[in-house]
C-alpha cells in the first residue's frame, strides 16, 4: 500500500526566507506527483504537476524536483512572501484496477510571518 | 470555464438523514472522483469514475453511494448520515483516467452530522 508522508508537519519562517517542504513516498511505481496548496476552508489549487520522467519543474518561484528511486520529492519555496502562508500537500499517482488514484500526505502547514 | 463546483458549501445533518452532495465539471473531463479530508487523516479517496456509467469504490467506499450518467456531474450520495461522516468533501476531475494527469479541486462541502 502506498504511503506518503511530508516533513515537517509545520513550518513558520521569516519574509525572504528560502524554504524546503520534504514528501517521501514507499512505493516508487508512480505515473506523477503533484504539488497542492490550500488555503484555510478552502480547496485544493495545484501547483506543479512532476511526470514519472521527469526530474523537476519550475513555476515562479516554487521548484519542485522528484527522485523517484529514493521516493522523495521536495517543493522549494524562494523568497517567501506571507502570502505564501498555507498547507502545502503532496499527492502521487499511480496505477488502480479502473485508473489511476491519488495518494496524499498530509501537508506541511506553512506560516510566513512579515 | 467554472472548472469543478460543489455545492452546497456547508451543511448540518442529523443521524439517519440522507442527502446527495453535488459535483459539476466544465471542462470534459472523463476522469471524477470525490474524497474527504479528516483532521490527522489526509484526504482519502471514496469512490471514482473514469466515464460516465462507470463507477468505482476507493479506500473509504462505505456508507456513500455514486452514480455517473453524464460525463459533467458525479453526485455523491450518503444514505444514511452517521456522526463518522462529518468531514469536508472535496470533488476532483482530470482529463483522463490513466497515466495520471493533472487533476483539479472543488472549493468542498463541509458536513457536520449530529
Amino acid at each position: 500500500k502506498q504511503e506518503v508522508t511530508q516533513i515537517p508537519a509545520a513550518l513558520s519562517v521569516p519574509e525572504g526566507e528560502n524554504l524546503v517542504l520534504n514528501c517521501s513516498f514507499t512505493d516508487s511505481a508512480i505515473y506523477n506527483l503533484q504539488w497542492f496548496r490550500q488555503d484555510p476552508g478552502k480547496g485544493l489549487t495545484s501547483l506543479l504537476l512532476i511526470q514519472s520522467s521527469q526530474r523537476e519543474q519550475t513555476s515562479g518561484r516554487l521548484n519542485a524536483s522528484l527522485d523517484k528511486s529514493s521516493g522523495r520529492s521536495t517543493l522549494y519555496i524562494a523568497a517567501s512572501q506571507p502570502g505564501d502562508s498555507a498547507t502545502y500537500l503532496c499527492a502521487v499517482s499511480r496505477e488502480g484496477t479502473s485508473g489511476s488514484r491519488l495518494t496524499f500526505g498530509e501537508g506541511t502547514q506553512l506560516t510566513v510571518n512579515p | 470555464n467554472a472548472g469543478v463546483t460543489q455545492t452546497p458549501k456547508f451543511q448540518v445533518l442529523k443521524t439517519g438523514q440522507s442527502m446527495t452532495l453535488q459535483c459539476a465539471q466544465d471542462m470534459n473531463h472523463e476522469y471524477m472522483s470525490w474524497y474527504r479530508q479528516d483532521p490527522g487523516m489526509g484526504l482519502r479517496l471514496i469512490h471514482y469514475s473514469v466515464g460516465a456509467g462507470i463507477t468505482d469504490q476507493g479506500e473509504v467506499p462505505n456508507g456513500y453511494n455514486v452514480s455517473r450518467s453524464t460525463t459533467e456531474d458525479f453526485p455523491l450520495r450518503l444514505l444514511s448520515a452517521a456522526p463518522s461522516q462529518t468531514s469536508v468533501y472535496f470533488c476532483a476531475s482530470s482529463y483522463s483516467a490513466w497515466r495520471g494527469y493533472e487533476q483539479y479541486f472543488g472549493p468542498g462541502t463541509r458536513l457536520t452530522v449530529t
